[in-house]
């Protein structure tokens, strides 16, 4: 399973775009990229998965580069209701999902 | 979505006792599900990979005789902590991936049972 590195904390403002970047460089062909959030006393849920290049939904961007050793979630135009863990996991479709210790973003008014 | 349950939400039971914790996809039929723990300020700990009809995988370090994992059912898996003791005190959290697999990794995670042991 591929190791994934994240800074442990992150400070913004509301209304400022986030971007979290993650670093994977063990990453094997047949890996995914997702991200989780999780507030305190609740279960992850899921945010966005990508294979390469760009990925966007209604609440997240991931882009990936063309090596996939790394890759960064955006988080547009964040509010204070943004602020929880961020976990980034990097694992094959069919296979268990190992947590590293995540990117705590603290979001101020 | 695909919705996950866990009860209870949180327990509180005497040392020594024994604890059961269930897991249930609600909408959706899982054969594979996964039982994390995690303490305050740290990240999940997958403790065991759950499979339904058969036994469970447990991660390294994972004692399981202290943890029992019963997946009977494609909707229902469940977890019993055996004489419980403080340090088992955490919160448990259950995921469960959809069967058949769809093409991402996408797990479906349970509310989390928060467990005190006295």
């Amino acid at each position: 399973l591929a190791k994934t590195t994240q800074p442990i904390s992150m400070d913004s403002y509301e209304g400022q775009e986030v971007n979290i970047t993650c670093s994977h460089n063990n990453i094997a062909t047949n890996d995914y990229i997702t991200w989780y959030q999780q507030f305190p006393s609740q279960g992850p849920r899921f945010i966005i998965q990508g294979y390469k290049t760009k990925v966007t939904n209604e609440v997240a961007s991931l882009f990936i580069p063309a090596d996939r050793k790394s890759s960064t979630l955006s988080l547009p135009r964040v509010s204070l209701s943004d602020t929880a863990v961020y976990y980034c996991l990097v694992g094959e479709s069919s296979y268990k999902l190992i947590f590293g210790s995540g990117t705590r973003l603290l979001v101020r008014p | 979505g695909a919705v996950v349950s866990q009860h209870p939400s949180w327990v509180i039971c005497k040392s020594g006792t024994s604890v059961k914790i269930e897991c249930r996809s609600l909408d959706f039929q899982a054969t594979t599900m996964f039982w994390y723990r995690q303490f305050p300020k740290q990240s999940l700990m997958l403790m065991a990979t759950s499979n339904e009809g058969s036994k469970a995988t447990y991660e390294q370090g994972v004692e399981k005789d202290k943890f029992l994992i019963n997946h009977a059912s494609l909707t229902l898996s469940t977890l019993t902590v055996t004489s419980a003791h403080p340090e088992d005190s955490s919160f448990y959290i259950c995921s469960a991936k959809e069967s058949p697999p769809n093409s991402y990794n996408e797990q479906f995670f349970g509310p989390g049972t928060r467990l005190t042991v006295l």
